[in-house]
This record gives structure tokens, C-alpha cells and sequence, in this order.
């Protein structure tokens, strides 16, 4: 059984561009969050996803950042005109519907903004 | 604004000896404890909750939780190599959804043979 997967590991991103990160939960998880870590920084909460639905946006920040996880495929974290403070590891985590509070976290993208 | 606090460390510990790591929360309300491990570069992994007063145990590890004084701690005993690591508490706020925790920033624990 395949843990929660995430693409790319590293991404590079240039100031201006967007950043697509993706990440595929456990098999019959059907809750989905996004959390980021800066440097010496513990995670932080950004959003909470079901499928087509987003449960809890309030760690998002309110602008360049949109999640979204569809009926079919994996969850995208968007970031937009990526600036060099978005450079962090982001780690998506999944949880099954009937534990939903034991999150189980893929291994990360790390972000670098040139 | 919501704050989970640990001792950034490291926390030096002879392999075979227990380690104790302690974590402190603001939210008065919280109902759910976590700790995660994870070792640099690699993803956190769920070792341990607790939801009641007092302490559970699994394996080599112990949480002990008290809500009067707003604090959790972890426990292992007979520390090996393979524990070095940083250890994360994470707090579920009494109005949180599911899966939004307050993370410490983490303490780490370096045992040495």
C-alpha cells in the first residue's frame, strides 16, 4: 500500500513564475492537507481538503495561493507568482475518513525561488 | 493566537537512557495531542497521541499528558541511535477541524552510543 506521494521532490522556481505541487493521499483517504515548514520553523497549517471541497482555508495565505483536490486525480497546491519567501518544503498529508486525526505525511516538495 | 512551544535542544542522551521531551500549549480548549517524529530531510511520522489526562503507553514511548498545566511529554526508554532525531508535538485546538494542528517548531534529540 502506497504511502501518500508527492511531485516533484525539488522544484526551482524563477520569481514570477507558478509553482505546481501535487500530491496523491493514501489509498481510501479522502482527506487532504497541505502544511509548510520554513527553515528552523515548525509546519504550518495552510488547508484542509475533501474531495471537490475545501474544508479549511484559514492557514492560506489570501492572495498567489488556491488548493483544490477534484473527483479524479491528486490534490494541487497552486502558488502564483512565486516570491523568494515561498521557498519552504511542503508537505501534503492524508487521513482516512474514519480516523480522520491521524495524519499520515508524504515526503515533501521542496520549493527554491531564485 | 494559538502557540505550541518545545525546547529547540538538541537534547544529548546516552544510548540504553530515557529521554523526556516536554511540550506546552496556549489553547486551553485542545482535545487532541500528537507527536511525530523526523529525521532531517525525511517527512514526519506519527508516533504517538493521547486525548485523556495521565499516560499511554507504546512500546518504548510514553505521553503524558496533563491539561491543568497545558502540557504533554514524551518519553523513551532505552534510546537508541535510530531515535536521533526532531521531535514535533502537535496540538488540535478545541475549534480546530481534523487535521489542523499547531506544530512545535520541534526539539532534537541526538542519543549517543
Amino acid at each position: 500500500n502506497a504511502g501518500v506521494m508527492q511531485n516533484p521532490r525539488h522544484l526551482v522556481r524563477r520569481r514570477g513564475q507558478e509553482a505546481r505541487l501535487r500530491c496523491s493521499p493514501m489509498k481510501g483517504h479522502s482527506h487532504v492537507y497541505w502544511y509548510r515548514q520554513l527553515p528552523e520553523e515548525g509546519l504550518k497549517f495552510m488547508v484542509y481538503l475533501q474531495k471537490e471541497n475545501i474544508i479549511d482555508e484559514s492557514g492560506m495565505p489570501k492572495e498567489r495561493f488556491s488548493a483544490e483536490f477534484p473527483k479524479e486525480g491528486p490534490s494541487i497546491l497552486r502558488i502564483q507568482q512565486v516570491v523568494r519567501g515561498d521557498s519552504a518544503a511542503y508537505f501534503c498529508a492524508s487521513s482516512h475518513p474514519t480516523g480522520v486525526e491521524k495524519l499520515f505525511f508524504g515526503s515533501g516538495t521542496q520549493l527554491s525561488v531564485l | 493566537q494559538k502557540e505550541v512551544e518545545q525546547n529547540s535542544g538538541p537534547l544529548s542522551v546516552p544510548e540504553g537512557a530515557i529521554a523526556s521531551l516536554n511540550c506546552t500549549y496556549s489553547d486551553r480548549g485542545s482535545q487532541s495531542f500528537f507527536w511525530y517524529r523526523q529525521y532531517s530531510g525525511k517527512s514526519p511520522e506519527l508516533i504517538m497521541f493521547i486525548y485523556s489526562n495521565g499516560d499511554k503507553e507504546d512500546g518504548r514511548f510514553t505521553a503524558q499528558l496533563n491539561k491543568a498545566s497545558q502540557y504533554v511529554s514524551l518519553l523513551i526508554r532505552d534510546s537508541q541511535p535510530s531515535d536521533s532525531a526532531t521531535y514535533l508535538c502537535a496540538v488540535n485546538g478545541e475549534t480546530d477541524s481534523w487535521g489542523k494542528f499547531q506544530f512545535g517548531a520541534g526539539t532534537q534529540v541526538v542519543v549517543t552510543p
